[in-house]
């Protein structure tokens, strides 16, 4: 069981509108990671969070943002829906220890999002 | 941006077989992880690579980091049914991301 727990599992929205989706870290990690997966694809680097702030962003446009909170967890926010915004939103947790990054990153089960 | 090729893309194997999937990538990485998804959960990860010719095994899994430091490859001996699912390579530099493939599908024939 790798400890990194998301909510909702599912959700459905309509274009247009903001959704925010919750992320839990594993016990012991500081830094949280989101990736978004499209059906039949891989997923793909979207943000990560380390000490309350984004610490690296992918090619995502800026209305996809996020918090970490001093618990760790973290939330992912996406403004003005698209329906291309429909695939399944993982979270990651890992530690960071400074001169390098812990890589063993353990995902979340993830939130299917369907925007209609 | 990084790229990376993972072949093949769909496989059928028999239970008992032993099968290999591998992971190419136009850009260097200084570590390679496996992971596997199974149907409606996250990623789980299987194996994970930190230097350049490294051969790691977990259970019946083996995997190496190719002395280029551009590919990857996992091996999977004696398949059995629960090794259905989807099998991601993701490469890693020295930044905060994973870059993942595009997954090999794999379903067992009983």
């Amino acid at each position: 069981e790798t400890g990194v727990t998301q909510s909702p599992t599912h959700l459905i929205k309509t274009r247009g509108q903001q959704v925010t989706l919750r992320c839990s870290s594993q016990s012991g990690h500081n830094t949280v990671s989101w990736y978004q997966q499209a059906l039949g694809q891989g997923p793909q680097f979207i943000f990560q969070y380390y000490r309350e702030e984004e610490n690296g962003r992918g090619n995502f446009p800026p209305r996809f943002s996020g918090l970490q909170f001093p618990n760790y967890s973290s939330e992912l926010n996406v403004n003005a829906l698209e329906l291309d915004d429909s695939a399944l939103y993982l979270c990651a947790s890992s530690f960071f220890r400074g001169a390098q990054m812990n890589t063993e990153a353990f995902f979340g089960q993830g939130t299917r999002l369907t925007v209609v | 941006g990084q790229q990376l090729n993972q072949s093949p893309q769909s496989m059928f194997i028999q239970e008992g077989e032993d099968v290999s999937m591998n992971c190419t990538s136009s850009s260097i990485f200084n570590t390679w992880l496996w992971y596997k998804q199974d149907p409606g959960e996250g990623p789980v990860l299987l194996i994970a690579l930190y230097k350049a010719g490294e051969l790691t095994s977990n259970g019946r899994l083996t995997a190496q980091f190719g002395i280029t430091r551009k590919d990857s490859f996992l091996n999977i001996s004696a398949s059995i049914p629960s090794d259905v699912g989807i099998y991601f390579c993701a490469g890693q530099l020295s930044d905060y991301k994973l870059s993942f493939g595009a997954g090999t599908t794999v379903t067992v024939r009983a």
